[in-house]
């Protein structure tokens, strides 16, 4: 079964230092993949997504992400984190010619001053 | 360009109750998707609709049904609630040539309670 995993629940993380989030999927060919940010209260945002080609993906608000196609991973990285980078994370799949997006659990990401 | 809206933004319900919640696409986009967030199940696909037509389907029960209008809004519908339907429903829209490469642009849901 197709399916995306974010292994860690929570994050705590000190402002000003970088925050990695971690993605790993099971498709049998490689899905398209997105991160969305979804503030408490708010739907998703996109932060950035991957379809082809350079695996290093930037984003909005300073994120970026690496494509790891022999570890089937996706894993979303920002140098220096601020406060208003708390939220929760989600990394999603979406298999070529499909509309509908499989989510992993998410990662809520708490930010220490 | 107005965003994705939903309405209503929070509602409680009693079990047996059915409800509707109703979704606004971005102007021009034809696609309109529905999720589920619950805490112990996460995000789940519920269905889009395009051109008034179902075109995928995710595993929930009949309970579940949705339409989309001729100006791509879209309803859905769940009948006889039960306590587990307490989530938060996303509704997505998009452009939507079905290739998986747009971007699908998210409301700020409806909270429901079912008590």
């Amino acid at each position: 079964a197709q399916s995306v995993t974010q292994p860690d629940i929570h994050i705590t993380v000190s402002e000003g230092a970088s925050l990695e989030l971690r993605c790993n999927y099971s498709y049998g060919a490689t899905p398209y993949l997105f991160w969305y940010v979804q503030s408490p209260g708010q739907g998703l945002q996109l932060l950035l997504k991957y379809f082809s080609g350079d695996t290093l993906v930037q984003g909005i608000k300073g994120f970026e992400a690496e494509f790891k196609r022999s570890q089937s991973s996706f894993n979303l990285r920002k140098p220096s984190v601020h406060w208003s980078d708390a939220a929760e994370y989600f990394c999603a799949a979406v298999k070529a010619a499909g509309n509908k997006l499989t989510f992993g659990g998410g990662t809520r990401v708490l930010v220490k001053p | 360009k107005a965003g994705v809206t939903q309405t209503p933004r929070y509602l409680i319900k009693t079990r047996g109750q059915q409800v509707t919640l109703s979704c606004s696409p971005i102007s021009g986009h034809r696609s309109v998707s529905w999720y589920q967030q619950t805490p112990g199940q996460g995000l789940q696909f519920l269905f889009e609709y395009f051109s008034e037509t179902q075109r995928n389907k995710g595993n929930f029960p009949g309970r579940f049904s949705g339409r989309q209008f001729s100006n791509s809004r879209s309803e859905m519908n769940v009948s006889t609630l039960e306590l587990g339907d307490s989530a938060l429903y996303l509704c997505a829209s998009q452009w939507s040539v079905g290739t998986g490469r747009e971007t699908q642009y998210f409301g700020p849901g409806t909270r429901l309670l079912v008590l």
